[in-house]
């Protein structure tokens, strides 16, 4: 089946530092990643919708100044949190889709703000 | 986006056949209902999804009732690995590709011995 990467898997960085996380499709080309937020018990929270080539769409409540979103190619998009704080420790996952396939998920990112 | 209500969790002999029903009576004539699940720390696992057929492969069995206002996704044999967070989505396609994916709290299934 599709596969979707997600580096790193874990990170933790020190407060009003800068991280990036990579998302990639690896057998297929997607136009479109999503990006998602799960705090511990909770379920998938969407933060934004990331299309190849052009801004990424963002949810109410997220800002887009602080988690930038990039899609440059069919099978990369980068997540980077800015200036993180410990509120932004949480698990992040991607999904990618082909054009009107199923949707598929990295094994996710955990972030540990300290 | 049509929004799923399930019930937050259930429990199942290992063995036995597991249903866990879905609700999506605003679902819409384009909408797919796809089923994930979510073992702890780990990104979502697609199960199954079908638009108004019953569907099944190797995981699992899919039933969508003839109003397509809900569903029941059926584990025949369930074992302790199935242990997980269960998630029954609705899925838009609109013109030009953009599917936008929200996530409902799902079903804690808990696979007893």
């Amino acid at each position: 089946g599709a596969v979707v990467s997600q580096h790193p898997s874990r990170v933790i960085c020190k407060s009003g530092t800068s991280v990036k996380i990579e998302c990639r499709s690896l057998d297929f080309q997607a136009t479109t990643m999503f990006w998602y937020r799960q705090f511990p018990k909770q379920s998938l929270m969407l933060m934004a919708t990331s299309n190849e080539g052009s801004k990424a769409t963002y949810e109410q409540g997220v800002e887009k100044d602080k988690f930038l979103i990039n899609h440059a190619s069919l099978t990369l998009s980068t997540l980077t949190v800015t200036s993180a704080h410990p509120e932004d420790s949480s698990f992040y996952i991607c999904s990618a889709t082909p054009l009107a396939g199923a949707l598929f998920f990295g094994p996710g990112t955990r972030l540990t703000v300290l | 986006d049509a929004k799923t209500t399930q019930p937050p969790s259930m429990d199942c002999a290992e063995g036995r056949a597991a249903n866990l029903p879905c609700n999506h009576s605003t679902i819409s004539g384009n909408e797919y209902v796809y089923w994930y699940r979510q073992i702890h720390s780990q990104g979502p696992q697609y199960i199954i999804h079908g638009l108004k057929n019953n569907e099944t492969n190797e995981m699992a069995s899919l039933i969508i009732t003839e109003d397509r206002k809900s569903s029941t996704l059926i584990l025949p044999h369930a074992t302790l690995r199935d242990t997980a967070v269960y998630y029954c989505i609705v899925r838009v396609v609109r013109i030009g590709g953009y599917q936008k994916v929200t996530f409902g709290t799902g079903t804690k299934l808990q696979v007893i011995p």
